[in-house]
């Protein structure tokens, strides 16, 4: 079955610096990579994904990209405000299927 | 308004008795999972169901049940709880196509004592 890995598993970043987590897959077949975010105490809501056929996506100050010969797919943030303080899931799905498999999830500290 | 509710937030248990978390959604999605999270290990899926009547383990299913009888329910059954089942448990659907957003329910917090 599909295996993803996820690192770092914390961050901290000063207000207004970059972030980025970054993801590994094994399963080949997959070919969509959404990302969760979880504020505390709160369900996981998806904020960005991106499917195989596009190597880079980008909505306002997040975007994602993706290798899919390496198998490594990364959410980037920049310009980070205190409310992106949350724990990020990356996750793999394959294509003829509605399973997920999550990252272990990063948590993002932004600090002022 | 769209929603995947579950019942109760927070539950705690003695050891051995039987409970059960409720999932109900509201969006017609054919495909309904229970996942658990936990401290480093992220979220796991412990059962999914892709329509009516047809529910398959996920990755971590031992202790566990679920039924769907209907499309918008999906409960999940400890039958004899145990300590090591404590942990935080979320439901999700999704419409049954590949690439769709899943959606979460608030969570249920389970401890088993």
């Amino acid at each position: 079955g599909e295996n993803v890995e996820q690192h770092p598993s914390t961050l901290s970043v000063q207000e207004g610096d970059s972030a980025v987590i970054k993801c590994t897959y094994s399963d080949s077949a997959s070919n969509y990579f959404p990302w969760y975010k979880q504020e505390l105490g709160k369900r996981p809501q998806l904020i960005i994904d991106i499917r195989s056929n596009v190597g880079e996506k980008k909505d306002q100050r997040i975007a994602v990209t993706l290798n899919k010969t390496a198998k490594h797919f990364s959410l980037h943030i920049t310009e980070t405000q205190p409310e992106d303080s949350a724990v990020y899931f990356c996750a793999a799905q394959p294509g003829t299927a509605s399973k997920l498999t999550f990252g272990t999830g990063t948590r993002l500290q932004v600090t002022l | 308004e769209a929603q995947v509710t579950q019942n109760p937030r927070y539950l705690i248990t003695v050891t051995g008795k039987k409970l059960t978390v409720t999932c109900s959604q509201n969006m017609n999605h054919e495909y309904m999972s229970w996942y658990r999270q936990d401290p480093g290990l992220g979220l796991r899926q412990i059962y999914y169901s892709m329509n009516v009547e047809v529910t398959d383990k996920g990755d971590v299913p031992e202790g566990y049940k679920v039924s769907r009888k209907e499309k918008r329910n999906f409960p999940l059954i400890l039958e004899s709880p145990s300590p090591n089942q404590t942990s935080l448990y979320f439901c999700a659907s999704s419409a049954a196509r590949a690439r769709t957003e899943a959606f979460f329910g608030q969570g249920t917090r389970l401890t088993v004592v």
